[in-house]
């Protein structure tokens, strides 16, 4: 099946530094890939979805400008967290579309754990 | 609103025994159904996908059932494993542009021995 990388897989952070999550898709092209957050015993919340060479589109009550994203091709996607703060910390899980042939799915990446000290 | 109820919200069982886990939904218009599941501090791992026009899908041991009428789905997990505790999500695609997810709150299951 496809196969989505993230990395790093957890990363610490002093309040205030920026930091950036990898997001790629091994096997497959993504036009598409999207970006969740996953607080402690929560489901997965879509934060934005990023298309391939085009701006992403935010979910209602994400900020853009603190969450950036960039989609440069179709096999990686990043997002960076700028300024972070300890509410920040959370589970972030990036999926990318399965390429056109079958049933319309998403693949998971394994997720990234950041903790903003 | 399109949303996605899944019951119980947590559930213990013993190694062995079988479970049945419970979605219904309220996504319109519907593209698919997923289950996923998703160990604790990892993302989510695909179990079975289905269709509008597909009533029961297997993965080994795990059994998906789809009524489309009803809006009902359910996971079944039979001879369970102590590695098969893990939250369960059920997700509905939405069928429009970017094939937005609905996702459940899951089912926190925990199998001892």
């Amino acid at each position: 099946g496809a196969v989505v990388s993230q990395h790093p897989s957890w990363v610490i952070c002093k309040s205030g530094t920026s930091v950036k999550i990898e997001c790629r898709s091994l096997d497959f092209q993504a036009t598409t890939m999207f970006w969740y957050r996953q607080f402690p015993k929560q489901s997965l919340m879509l934060m934005a979805t990023s298309n391939e060479g085009s701006k992403a589109t935010y979910e209602q009550g994400v900020e853009k400008d603190k969450f950036l994203i960039n989609h440069a091709s179709l096999t990686l996607s990043t997002l960076t967290v700028t300024s972070a703060h300890p509410e920040d910390s959370s589970f972030y899980i990036c999926s990318a579309r399965a390429p056109a042939g079958g049933p319309d799915t998403q693949y998971f990446g394994p997720g990234t754990r950041l903790t903003v000290l | 609103k399109n949303q996605v109820e899944q019951s119980p919200q947590s559930l213990i069982i013993l190694e062995g025994k079988n479970c049945t886990l419970q979605c219904n939904y309220t996504v319109s218009p519907f593209s698919n159904l997923r289950w996923y599941k998703q160990d604790t501090g990892r993302g989510p791992v695909s179990l079975t996908i289905m269709t509008f026009s597909e009533n029961t899908k297997s993965n080994g041991r795990y059994t998906a059932t789809l009524d489309a009428d009803t809006k009902q789905s359910s996971l079944h997990i039979t001879a369970s494993q102590l590695s098969d505790s893990a939250s369960y999500i059920c997700v509905v695609s939405v069928l429009s542009g970017n094939t937005p997810l609905v996702f459940g709150k899951g089912t926190r299951l925990s199998v001892i021995a």
